[in-house]
């Protein structure tokens, strides 16, 4: 089934240690985003891709940073994790249709120790 | 700037019975869509249902309907013969371009 794949699940990494998350997806949607979820609140906006055309949300800070290598993935690295950072980090995809919904990934949790 | 509110954090229904979970926006823009998301408890988001907006026709999926009113800016969600598998988080949301805005979701729990 095509779908939108996220790796790890759940990922611990040390205080101030770089961190990958990584995304994947078979549905050949042109534009991917990136998510994240803090506890039982909605979904927040960090970037995505338009194809290769990267387009970063003006809050979103310096400490993100993203990577598409192809069409069917997508990264995100946070270069140096602080306690905040903890939370859920959400992929998504979708075609360039207005009326298309997301594709979601099952999400990576990042716990920051 | 477009923005989403739903304004029940928690709603509870009984199951079979029927529960709406309400959504406003506020937008200036003509031609737009909205959409429902499910979240089950650390499981992925789901679309439930969709809405386009010119279209005057409530939105209907199977247990799934809307009451979309777009003078009012308003897009709630109808679920019928809850069942124990729809507890969750519901997300509204709002694409206009390549943009989704969600609301802050309301977590619906099915009493047995």
């Amino acid at each position: 089934d095509a779908m939108v794949i996220q790796n790890p699940r759940y990922q611990v990494t040390q205080f101030g240690k770089p961190v990958t998350l990584s995304c994947s997806q078979t549905l050949n949607h042109n534009v991917m985003y990136w998510y994240q979820q803090k506890s039982s609140q909605a979904p927040k906006l960090l970037f995505h891709y338009y194809d290769k055309d990267f387009n970063n949300e003006a809050d979103t800070p310096d400490n993100f940073q993203s990577r598409r290598p192809n069409t069917s993935f997508c990264f995100l690295d946070i270069r140096s994790p602080g306690l905040g950072d903890a939370a859920m980090y959400l992929c998504a995809t979708s075609r360039d249709s207005p009326g298309d919904g997301y594709t979601f990934g099952s999400g990576t949790r990042l716990t920051v120790v | 700037a477009q923005t989403v509110t739903q304004s029940q954090p928690e709603m509870s229904v009984q199951e079979a019975e029927t529960v709406t979970l309400s959504c406003t926006y506020d937008t200036s823009e003509s031609d737009y869509y909205l959409f429902w998301y499910k979240q089950p408890p650390s499981r992925q988001m789901i679309l439930v249902i969709r809405q386009e907006a010119y279209k005057q026709q409530n939105a209907t999926e199977n247990r799934f309907s809307v009451n979309f009113q777009k003078a009012a800016k308003s897009f709630s969600l109808k679920i019928s013969d809850s069942q124990l598998g729809d507890a969750a988080m519901y997300f509204c949301a709002y694409r206009r371009s390549n943009q989704f805005y969600f609301g802050t979701g309301t977590s619906l729990t099915v009493i047995p």
